[in-house]
């Protein structure tokens, strides 16, 4: 069975400083992974997704992530925190090669930019 | 429009009420999707709809009945709720619910409050 960890449930950066949000996912093939940012009163919106290629993944607003099969992890990075980041961040996984559309998500870690 | 909306955004209903969410999706998809949130727990999957076929119930309790007319169109009936239903109910929709086609697009949510 898949599954989502996200490692923090809170992290807290300075404005300016590299942002690190960490996913770990466990699954027994190659998943499709992704990243939701979710603004208060808001929806989730994808930030960026892996799903083959290259594993390195850029997406909006300067974030990207990087897809390692040795680690099953698929960290968020971004190199300069905004004060405009501030939000919760989900990790997902999906399984398509197994026919199953479902997103298995993670509990979430809210980020907290400091001036 | 654009996206995927949801009306209402916020509703305070009775145990004894009987109120209706709705989502509309205007991205041409063929599937729509009911999730949960609630504080401190993954997102929790519902229902799908997949060409106005129910394709997923996820246990979900029968005070939850969920009606898809086209694919455009999703609405989730409330009847006899709990307070512990009181979440946050997303709604999001994909071009499909197989492979690479199931990136899933959502809407900003109905905060609902049972008292």
């Amino acid at each position: 069975a898949q599954s989502v960890t996200q490692l923090g449930s809170h992290v807290s950066v300075s404005e300016g400083a590299l942002v690190l949000l960490r996913c770990n996912y466990s699954s027994s093939v190659p998943p499709y992974l992704f990243w939701y940012v979710q603004y208060p009163n808001q929806g989730l919106q994808l930030l960026l997704k892996y799903t083959t290629g290259a594993t390195l993944v850029k997406g909006i607003n300067g974030f990207e992530a990087e897809f390692k099969k040795s680690e099953t992890s698929f960290h968020l990075t971004k190199p300069s925190a905004h004060m405009s980041d501030a939000a919760e961040y989900f990790c997902a996984v999906s399984d398509p090669w197994g026919g199953t559309y479902k997103y298995i998500f993670g509990t979430g870690t809210r980020l907290k930019v400091l001036a | 429009e654009t996206g995927v909306t949801q009306t209402p955004r916020h509703l305070v209903m009775g145990m004894t009420n009987k109120k209706s969410l709705k989502c509309e999706q205007h991205l041409g998809h063929n599937a729509m999707y009911w999730y949960k949130q609630s504080a401190k727990k993954p997102l929790e999957l519902m229902f799908v709809y997949n060409f106005k076929e129910q394709t997923e119930n996820n246990s979900v309790p029968s005070r939850f009945s969920p009606e898809c007319p086209n694919s455009s169109h999703l609405f989730l009936h409330l009847h006899t709720l709990q307070p512990e239903d009181s979440a946050l109910y997303l709604c999001a929709s994909s071009r499909s619910t197989s492979g690479s086609e199931n990136e899933q697009f959502f809407g900003p949510g109905t905060r609902l409050t049972v008292l």
